[in-house]
């Protein structure tokens, strides 16, 4: 079974408007991370937000948020006010265990194109 | 600055011959990471180390060889038993055990193409 999982290959959104990109995970350790990060057509991989499976509280980074539902192992990252530098593949990401070097699982991605 | 460097940036390879990516990193971290991506796909680890003179095998092993025989370096060898090489390759290094909200940190990544 697939750890993550993304459904939406690519997504559009009005520049200014809000957009939610989806992600499902499967584990069975009580302990994990999830993590979304964003890599634009450079290639490179920037680390957007954290959410710990005990942490009781949505996270939040600036204009994104973590919406957590854990009974339903969801983990979906909510941009606020889309720029048109948010343009990129975006990648859901979790990490089961407490050791950090634990090696991460990814998703296949999301693309999402803001549209002025 | 701190950081992971990945060289060369674009890598073109002839069939049947291995070639070596490289990655450094001066950010003293113990783990380092070398997954690959296709489009479609994410990402895929290769192989991991978290400790010098030793590492173990992702998902997608075959093909592929790695040595870390100093913390800083951990290049990754595409031999010529690796049938479909053409991929985006991401070397990526993290720390052990410290606050869980870290993660890895990328280099900026390698594109082979097979020609």
């Amino acid at each position: 079974a697939q750890k993550i999982t993304q459904t939406q290959p690519g997504m559009f959104v009005q520049e200014k408007e809000a957009v939610t990109l989806d992600c499902t995970y499967d584990t069975s350790d009580p302990s994990y991370g999830l993590f979304w990060y964003k890599q634009p057509s450079s290639g490179e991989m920037i680390f957007l937000i954290y959410q710990g499976s005990y942490d009781q509280q949505n996270a939040t980074e600036g204009r994104y948020s973590l919406n957590f539902q854990k009974a339903r192992k969801s983990a979906n990252l909510v941009i606020s006010a889309s720029q048109l530098g948010d343009s990129a593949m975006y990648f859901c990401a979790m990490r089961e265990g407490q050791n950090t070097g634990n090696q991460f699982y990814f998703g296949t991605g999301t693309s999402l194109t803001v549209i002025p | 600055d701190g950081g992971i460097t990945q060289s060369p940036k674009y890598l073109f390879r002839k069939e049947g011959q291995n070639v070596t990516l490289s990655c450094e990193q001066n950010l003293n971290h113990d783990a380092m990471y070398w997954y690959r991506q296709d489009p479609g796909q994410g990402l895929r680890l290769i192989y991991y180390s978290q400790i010098v003179n030793d590492f173990q095998k992702g998902d997608i092993a075959e093909g592929y060889s790695v040595s870390r025989e100093k913390k800083e370096s951990f290049p990754l060898t595409v031999t010529s038993a690796q049938k479909n090489p053409t991929a985006f390759y991401l070397c990526a290094s993290a720390r052990l055990y410290i606050q869980s909200n870290y993660g890895y940190t990328f280099g900026s990544g390698t594109r082979l193409t097979v020609v």
